[in-house]
């Protein structure tokens, strides 16, 4: 089935780049998405990239995608302390008249004043 | 405010027993989506529901079951509760397919069930 994979933590000091990464495996994939989790809230849809682009850039964000190698990436620029939150990598496949998305684990941004 | 609500927002009970969780999703979305998330085990897919049907399971335990009712509302049954069935319980719910629109997911802010 389909599996998405990130690592759990990333520590970043404020000002540098955090670049978090994620793998899945579903070639299918239609959509990517990054979702931020704030301490004691839900998850919320941070950007998204199609599955024929390479790039999307949003203003701090960018959205690396290397379909060849399945694998995803979010650099963050100047990371703040608020960036501090649970990064999810998710992918959406399309399937039977209905999608279906498939997070991975979550990474756990931490930025050190 | 994403626009779905969860009840409650937090839980407490003791092994052994039955709860259920109650999600209402955005207005006009047709898929549910009920996701476990605890430390250890991170963000797990419990099970979708698509205009009252059950469309996808995840990692759903058997002494865990779902519906979702006419008005699109959503329950989350849990019984013989166990110490580690405490985590966060999160809903979702998101619109129609429709093809070439990225299609996001709108989360609840969780129901936290601590079973002692």
């Amino acid at each position: 089935g389909e599996d998405v994979e990130q690592s759990l933590f990333l520590s970043v000091r404020e000002g540098d780049s955090s670049v978090i990464n994620c793998t899945y495996t579903d070639s299918s994939s239609t959509y990517l998405y990054w979702y931020k989790q704030e301490p004691g809230a839900g998850l919320q849809l941070l950007t998204y990239i199609f599955s024929n682009m390479d790039m999307k850039q949003d203003q701090r964000l960018t959205v690396l995608l290397n379909k060849k190698d399945k694998h995803l990436s979010l650099r963050i620029a100047d990371t703040q302390t608020g960036d501090s939150a649970i990064y999810f990598c998710a992918e959406r496949g399309d399937s039977g008249g209905y999608q279906k998305v498939t997070f991975g684990i979550g990474t756990k941004l931490q930025v050190i004043p | 405010d994403s626009g779905v609500t969860q009840t409650p927002k937090h839980l407490i009970t003791a092994t052994g027993q039955r709860v259920t969780l109650r999600c209402s999703p955005r207005s006009g979305d047709l898929s549910v989506y009920w996701y476990q998330q605890s430390l250890d085990q991170g963000l797990q897919f419990l099970i979708q529901y698509y205009n009252g049907e059950e469309r996808a399971k995840g990692n759903i335990l058997e002494r865990f079951s779902a519906q979702q009712f006419p008005d699109l509302h959503s329950e989350l049954n849990l019984s013989s509760l166990e110490l580690g069935d405490s985590a966060l319980y999160f809903c979702a719910s998101s619109p129609r397919l429709t093809s070439g629109v990225p299609y996001e997911q709108y989360f609840g802010p969780g129901t936290r069930l601590t079973v002692t």
